[in-house]
């Protein structure tokens, strides 16, 4: 079955810089892609939810790079603050299609220093 | 204000004993599921219901069982529980048929078996 690895499993950065995460994934048909955010003591919120025909998304703050040559897909936090600082999971669907049932990465746990 | 409601949120159970995991969702969802997330392990997918019929089934033990009485309703019943089932058991909903159809999370209930 699909197995997807995430790294790296902590990341620190200073405010204003750049953090990637970066996940593997090893089914080549699969085809939807989500990148969550855990704050602690809360639920999983959806941060993006990537179509395997998009390459490039934009989204606030945020990019996520789609290479399905590669199968890897990449969160690229462009200017991280304090507020980002969580654990981010990425997930990957079957090659059915379907938006349940998720592969998940083990997660990164992000840090963000004034 | 939390639309997918766990209880509890903390667990603590001895070996061989029984639980019920509570999760209630009041995002009008038709289906939902149950994820497990064991240490040092990322989330799993455990099983999916569609209109309170069990759609899809990972979980190998028959020690887990989800019981849904209403619509809203995914609670899931383990018996004889071992210290491995130790694990932030995570409930989610959808709404399939949507074209931006994602899975919304509860906060978890977090599960230690002694």
């Amino acid at each position: 079955g699909e197995q997807v690895e995430q790294r790296p499993p902590h990341l620190s950065v200073r405010e204003g810089d750049s953090a990637v995460i970066t996940c593997t994934y090893t089914d080549p048909n699969s085809y939807y892609f989500f990148w969550y955010k855990q704050e602690p003591g809360a639920s999983l919120q959806l941060l993006m939810k990537v179509f395997s025909s998009t390459e490039i998304n934009e989204g606030q703050g945020f990019t996520v790079l789609l290479n399905k040559k590669d199968k890897r897909l990449s969160l690229n936090l462009t200017a991280a603050h304090p507020g980002d600082s969580a654990a981010y999971f990425c997930a990957v669907s079957d090659s059915g299609g379907s938006n349940y049932k998720l592969t998940f990465g083990k997660g990164t746990l992000l840090t963000v220093t004034p | 204000d939390p639309k997918i409601i766990q209880k509890p949120k903390y667990l603590v159970a001895v070996t061989g004993s029984e639980k019920i995991l509570i999760c209630e969702q009041y995002l009008g969802h038709n289906a939902m599921y149950w994820y497990r997330q064991s240490a040092k392990k990322p989330l799993e997918f455990m099983f999916s219901y569609s209109y309170q019929k069990l759609m899809d089934n990972q979980t190998a033990s028959s020690r887990f069982q989800p019981q849904s009485s209403k619509k809203n309703h995914l609670d899931l019943q383990i018996t004889a529980l071992k210290p491995d089932d130790s694990a932030t058991y995570f409930c989610a909903s959808s709404q399939p048929g949507q074209g931006n159809e994602r899975l919304f999370f509860g906060h978890g209930t977090k599960l230690s078996v002694l």
